[in-house]
C-alpha cells in the first residue's frame, strides 16, 4: 500500500516566522511530488511541485526533496495570516496515463496575527 | 479564477433522482479526474481519464457512472446515491508526460444527498 504521511497538526505559528510542512512517502520508485493549499470549503490550489532532489524556490515558498530519505517539506517565509490553511502533499508514483496522485491527510496550518 | 469549470456549484437531490456533474477544462490537458472529498479527508480518487479513455476505475460503485464526451469535458451521471454519497466531488485535468504532472483542480460541486 503507498502512503503519504503528514503530520495533522494544528501547526501554529506567529505572523511572519517561517512555516515548515512535512511528508514522507513510502514508495522510493515516485517521481513527482506536489504541495497543494486548500481553504476550508474550497477546492486544492497547486502551491508547489518538484522532481528533483534539492530546493525548488517560488516567491515565499520553498520545496525540499529528499529521494534518500523519501521526505519531502514546505517552507512557507514571512508567513501571513491568509496562509492559514490546510496543506495537502501529494506524491505521483507513476507517469503517463496513470498519473495518479496520492494524498497525505494534509496539515492544518494557522498563522496567528 | 479557476480554469477548470465545474457545475453546478450546489447540488441537492434525492436518493431516486437522476443527475450529472460537469467539467470542462480549456487547457489542452488529455487527462480528467474525478475526485470525491469529505470533510477533513483528503480527496480520493474515483476515475482517471486519458486521451477521452478510462483508465482508471477505484472500485467506485455503479451509481457513479462517468463520461468524457471530448477532450475538455467530463461528465458524473449520478443514479441511486445514498446519504454517504454526499460530499465535495472535484474535478481536476493534468498534461500526460513520462511523469506525474501537477494536476488543476476546479472549484468543485458540493452535493448533497437527502
Amino acid at each position: 500500500q503507498k502512503e503519504v504521511e503528514q503530520n495533522s497538526g494544528p501547526l501554529s505559528v506567529p505572523e511572519g516566522a517561517i512555516a515548515s510542512l512535512n511528508c514522507t512517502y513510502s514508495d522510493r520508485g515516485s517521481q513527482s511530488f506536489f504541495w497543494y493549499r486548500q481553504y476550508s470549503g474550497k477546492s486544492p490550489e497547486l502551491i508547489m511541485f518538484i522532481y528533483s532532489n534539492g530546493d525548488k524556490e517560488d516567491g515565499r515558498f520553498t520545496a525540499q526533496l529528499n529521494k534518500a530519505s523519501q521526505y519531502v517539506s514546505l517552507l512557507i517565509r514571512d508567513s501571513q495570516p491568509s496562509d492559514s490553511a490546510t496543506y495537502l502533499c501529494a506524491v505521483s508514483p507513476y507517469g503517463g496515463a496513470t498519473n495518479k496522485l496520492i494524498f497525505g491527510t494534509g496539515t492544518l496550518l494557522a498563522v496567528q496575527p | 479564477d479557476t480554469e477548470v469549470t465545474q457545475t453546478p456549484k450546489h447540488l441537492v437531490m434525492g436518493m431516486t433522482n437522476k443527475k450529472s456533474l460537469k467539467c470542462e477544462q480549456h487547457m489542452g490537458h488529455r487527462a480528467m479526474y474525478w475526485y470525491k472529498q469529505k470533510a477533513k479527508k483528503p480527496p480520493e480518487l474515483m476515475f482517471v481519464y486519458s486521451y477521452e479513455k478510462l483508465s482508471i476505475n477505484e472500485s467506485v460503485p455503479s451509481r457513479f457512472s462517468p463520461e468524457c464526451p471530448n477532450s475538455s469535458l467530463l461528465n458524473l451521471h449520478l443514479h441511486a446515491l445514498q446519504p454517504e454519497d454526499s460530499a465535495l466531488y472535484l474535478c481536476a485535468s493534468s498534461q500526460i508526460k513520462g511523469r506525474g504532472q501537477p494536476q488543476h483542480f476546479g472549484d468543485g460541486t458540493r452535493l448533497s444527498i437527502l
